[in-house]
């Protein structure tokens, strides 16, 4: 079957630095994606990895390890609109496109 | 960058009714579009897979007669809710597939509809 697991809930102090895990079990893998999503809007894209390492945009970075079936979301400098949901998401297929979704870790970010 | 379109982002019906959601591609051709129902504090469920000029591919345990698809152009989509029920209440995404810059496929999102059965 297809799982992934992210923690549910997650608090961090303005300024500071937070990692948001994802485990992932697919019967395929053809890259894994992280979303923001704040409540009542559409999910925004964040990053994409496919190889192996680290990917780094801005404030955002993102880490993959397919051998170990892990990513995390790296957030630096947190502000206080940081404050969402952080969907992380499997491709398990080249040819559908389409994505499974784990459920989401709600990060609060406290003053 | 690409946009996704959908409307309308809010629908209040009566239970019974039908409701139908449309999402379009701005600026870009999508011959593949999909549709997920998000409930409150869970993630996106994928429900089928809308394939330009032909049937959709519904994923397990959505009922295609409930969820009707149409994507009769390669830039929208309609999602049709007939016979809608309160357990239908929901927020309805869709999304299409588009290249970011470095070449991956990265899904872009509408806003979202969100719909509430009375």
């Amino acid at each position: 079957g297809q799982n992934i697991d992210q923690p549910t809930e997650m608090t961090a102090t303005e300024g500071a630095i937070v990692q948001i895990n994802c485990t992932y079990q697919t019967s395929g893998f053809n890259g894994l994606f992280w979303y923001q999503q704040h409540a009542g809007e559409a999910p925004t894209f964040l990053s994409y990895n496919v190889l192996d390492g680290l990917e780094e945009k801005g404030r955002f970075s993102s880490f993959l390890s397919r051998s170990k079936g892990y990513s995390y979301l790296l957030l630096k400098e947190l502000q206080m609109k940081d404050s969402a949901s952080y969907l992380c998401a499997v491709s398990p297929s080249s040819n559908t496109g389409k994505l499974i979704f784990g459920q989401g870790t709600t990060l609060q970010v406290k003053p | 960058g690409a946009v996704v379109s959908q409307h309308p982002s809010r629908v209040i019906c009566k239970s019974g009714t039908s409701v139908k959601i449309e999402c379009r591609s701005l600026d870009f051709q999508a011959t593949t579009m999909f549709w997920y129902r998000q409930f409150p504090k869970q993630s996106l469920m994928l429900m089928a897979t809308s394939n330009e000029g032909s049937k959709a591919t519904y994923e397990q345990g959505v009922e295609k007669d409930k969820f009707l698809i149409n994507h009769a152009s390669l830039t929208l989509s309609t999602l049709t809710v007939t016979s809608a029920h309160p357990e239908d209440s929901s927020f309805y995404i869709c999304s299409a597939k588009a290249t970011d810059g470095s070449g991956a496929n990265v899904l872009t999102f509408g806003a979202g509809s969100r719909l509430t059965v009375l």
